[in-house]
C-alpha cells in the first residue's frame, strides 16, 4: 500500500463547477501538507499549504485536513478552463525532510 | 525573485552513458531536493542536500548520486544510464528548515534510447 493514496481521474467539469480533489494517506506522523498544480510541461507550483488539520482558503481554492480519518481535500471554487492541470498532493512529517507525493489527478474543465 | 532554474531543459542520451543535471535553487535557499517524475510511479524522492551534506536519500540506485556547492547550487549524476531512466527530473528548493515550502524548478527531461 502506498503511503499516498490519490486518485488519477481524469477528471472532467464544465467551467464553474465546484472541483472537490482529495488524497488518503497512511502515516499518522504527516504533519504539513501541500497542494501542487502541475500543467503539461512544467514543474508543479505551489498551491496550498496547511499545517496540521484544519481550512485554509486563498482565493478560489480552500484547502482541508482531517488528521482523525487521515484524509486531505483541495476545493476549486468557480473552476475554469485554465484550472486544467494536474495537482498533485504532498505531505512531510516533522521528523524528515522527505516529502511524500500522491500520483497526481488530472483535472479538466470545459468552457 | 528568480525561480529554480534547471539545465539543460531537454537531454537525449543513449543505454550506458552517464549524465549531469544542473539545478540552481532560489537566491537564499539552501535546500536542494531532486525528484524523478514518471508517467507510471510519479514524482518520486531521490535525495535532499542543505549545507552541502546530503541529509536525506530516496530509494534510488547507487547509480543516482549528487553534490551540492558551497552557493547551494546542485546536480545530480546518473551513470549506466538505462532505459527505465527515461523521465522529468526535477529539483526543488526551500529555506531548509521542515515546515519550510519547496519550490520547483521547470525540470530536465531526459530520453535514454
Amino acid at each position: 500500500q502506498k503511503e499516498v493514496e490519490q486518485d488519477p481521474g481524469p477528471l472532467s467539469v464544465p467551467e464553474g463547477a465546484i472541483v472537490s480533489l482529495n488524497c488518503t494517506y497512511s502515516n499518522s506522523a504527516f504533519q504539513y501538507f501541500m497542494w501542487y498544480r502541475q500543467y503539461s510541461r512544467k514543474g508543479p507550483e505551489l498551491l496550498m499549504y496547511t499545517y496540521s488539520s484544519g481550512n485554509k482558503e486563498d482565493g478560489r481554492f480552500t484547502a482541508q485536513v482531517d488528521k482523525s480519518s487521515k484524509y486531505i481535500s483541495l476545493f476549486i471554487r468557480d473552476s475554469q478552463p485554465s484550472d486544467s492541470a494536474t495537482y498533485l498532493c504532498a505531505m512531510r512529517n516533522t521528523g524528515g525532510f522527505k516529502t511524500i507525493f500522491g500520483a497526481g489527478t488530472r483535472l479538466f474543465v470545459k468552457a | 525573485k528568480a525561480g529554480v532554474t534547471q539545465t539543460p531543459r531537454y537531454l537525449i542520451k543513449t543505454r550506458g552513458q552517464q549524465v549531469t543535471l544542473s539545478c540552481s535553487p532560489i537566491s537564499g535557499h539552501r535546500s536542494v531536493s531532486w525528484y524523478q517524475q514518471t508517467p507510471g510511479q510519479g514524482l518520486q524522492f531521490l535525495f535532499e542536500y542543505f549545507s552541502e551534506t546530503q541529509r536525506n536519500k530516496g530509494n534510488f540506485p547507487g547509480r543516482f548520486s549528487g553534490r551540492q556547492f558551497s552557493n547551494s547550487r546542485s546536480e545530480m549524476n546518473v551513470s549506466t544510464l538505462e532505459l527505465g531512466d527515461s523521465a522529468l527530473y526535477l529539483c526543488a528548493s526551500s529555506l531548509g528548515t521542515v515546515n519550510n515550502e519547496q519550490f520547483f524548478g521547470p525540470g530536465t527531461r531526459l530520453t535514454v534510447l
